[in-house]
């Protein structure tokens, strides 16, 4: 049974960056064919997708993020990584890590607030 | 980038009544439109993929319909536990993204 698990920080400074962690457990990262996500939904919101790195390592980003997102994948820890930059209140959410682009295996979700 | 266009909003309906979601997407998407039921501090769970495709160990009152453009997540019998918000979500990968509708708040009457 795969299971992916985030950590990090709760708590970051506006326009300091956010960093993430997906843990994967009960499964290879490396094995398979999947893309693996992170997604967030601000309180009361909707979801949205913010990028994805798939088991080679190439990377696709939400445009509206492109530009202050890094998702990355480290297979000997079996973890990929999430770094967003010049983050805003408006960056505060809970943040889910995923996999596939039938997104079966979810993680709990972490609430990761941006305030001084 | 696609836009995907999720009504209603929020719905109210009672026990044992039908319940359609429609969700549309702004090009053709094929059949790359999967639905999830999301409750209260809980992460999404997947209920329908492909857009006709019932996921193992979900209800058979749920069902999907659609293709192209224009996509349908009816519930056939409406359950006390069903009441959660429910997305749509595109994963074209010709357009390598994922886009999520807006979602429907379902309430019981």
């Amino acid at each position: 049974q795969v299971q992916l698990q985030e950590s990090g920080p709760g708590l970051v400074k506006p326009s300091q960056t956010l960093s993430l962690t997906c843990t994967v457990s009960g499964g290879s990262i490396s094995s398979g064919s999947y893309y693996w996500s992170w997604i967030r939904q601000p309180a009361g919101k909707g979801l949205e997708w913010i990028g994805r790195i798939y088991t080679s390592g190439s990377t696709n980003y939400n445009p509206s993020l492109k530009s202050r997102v890094t998702i990355s994948v480290d297979t000997s820890k079996n973890q990929f990584s999430l770094k967003l930059s010049s983050v805003t209140a408006a960056d505060t959410a809970v943040y889910y890590c995923a996999r596939g682009d039938i997104v079966f295996y979810w993680g709990q979700g972490t609430l990761v607030t941006v305030s001084s | 980038d696609i836009q995907m266009t999720q009504s209603p909003s929020s719905l109210s309906a009672s026990v044992g009544d039908r319940v359609t979601i429609t969700c549309q997407a702004s090009q053709d998407i094929s059949n790359y439109l999967n639905w999830y039921q999301q409750k209260p501090g809980k992460a999404p769970k997947l209920l329908i993929y492909d857009a006709s495709n019932l996921e193992t160990g979900v209800p058979s009152r749920f069902s999907g319909s659609g293709s192209g453009t224009d996509f349908t997540f009816t519930i056939s019998s409406l359950q006390p536990e069903d009441i959660a918000t429910y997305y749509c979500q595109q994963y074209d990968n010709l357009l390598p993204m994922y886009t999520f509708g807006q979602g429907t708040k379902l309430e019981i009457k």
